[in-house]
């Protein structure tokens, strides 16, 4: 089946830095990746997502590249503010049935003030 | 989501009980799922469904059985042979190849 791996699991940026998360997936056929964000005690709330047909999307200050030779996709935010203090999920649907998803160990995000 | 409704949000039990942890979705969705998360961890699949009166075993499916009776509703019951209950569950739905939208989760305790 489908493993998925991300990368870092904490990080730490200043208000205004940019924030990178990685994620590495192993089925070659995998052709959906969406990313959650998931708030202390709260649920994951789809943040963005890409299909394989695409390299790049963006929405506003949120970005995710697709390298599918590479199997691996990121996850990238600008202009960090503190509102974006949370843990985010990376994940990839395998081929083998539906939109199964499988998801990153996920990364903790903490932007200092 | 105001459209999945994961009750109760607390739950405590006795080792060696069955709980049924329930969720209900009127977002006309065809899939649910049941997820797993542990403290720090990311989500493990423990059951999906794509139809009703149909459903499959996800990742970690031992200790957990479900049902899909009604297309709004997949309640999970976590049985005394899963060995490591204590954990937050989210269900969560979609539309067949749509993004899951997920519930408030329900955090079970068992001591």
């Amino acid at each position: 089946g489908e493993n998925v791996e991300q990368h870092p699991s904490t990080l730490s940026v200043q208000e205004g830095d940019s924030a990178v998360i990685k994620c590495t997936y192993s089925d070659s056929a995998s052709n959906y990746f969406p990313w959650y964000k998931q708030e202390l005690g709260k649920r994951p709330q789809l943040i963005i997502d890409i299909r394989s047909n695409v390299g790049e999307k963006k929405d506003q200050r949120i970005a995710v590249t697709l390298n599918k030779t590479a199997k691996h996709f990121s996850l990238h935010i600008t202009e960090t503010q503190p509102e974006d203090s949370a843990v985010y999920f990376c994940a990839a649907s395998g081929s083998d049935a539906g939109n199964m998803l499988t998801f990153g160990g996920g990364t903790r995000l903490m932007v200092k003030p | 989501d105001g459209g999945i409704t994961q009750s109760p949000k607390y739950l405590f039990r006795k080792e060696g009980q069955n709980v049924t942890l329930s969720c209900e979705q009127n977002l006309n969705h065809d899939a649910m799922y049941w997820y797993r998360q542990d403290p720090g961890q990311g989500l493990r699949l423990i059951y999906y469904s794509q139809i009703v009166n149909d459903f499959q075993k996800g990742d970690i499916a031992e200790g957990y059985s479900v049902s899909r009776e009604k297309k709004e509703s997949f309640p999970l019951t976590v049985t005394s042979a899963q060995k490591n209950p204590t954990a937050f569950y989210l269900c969560a739905s979609s539309a067949l190849g749509g993004p899951l939208h997920f519930g408030n989760g329900t955090r079970l305790t068992v001591t």
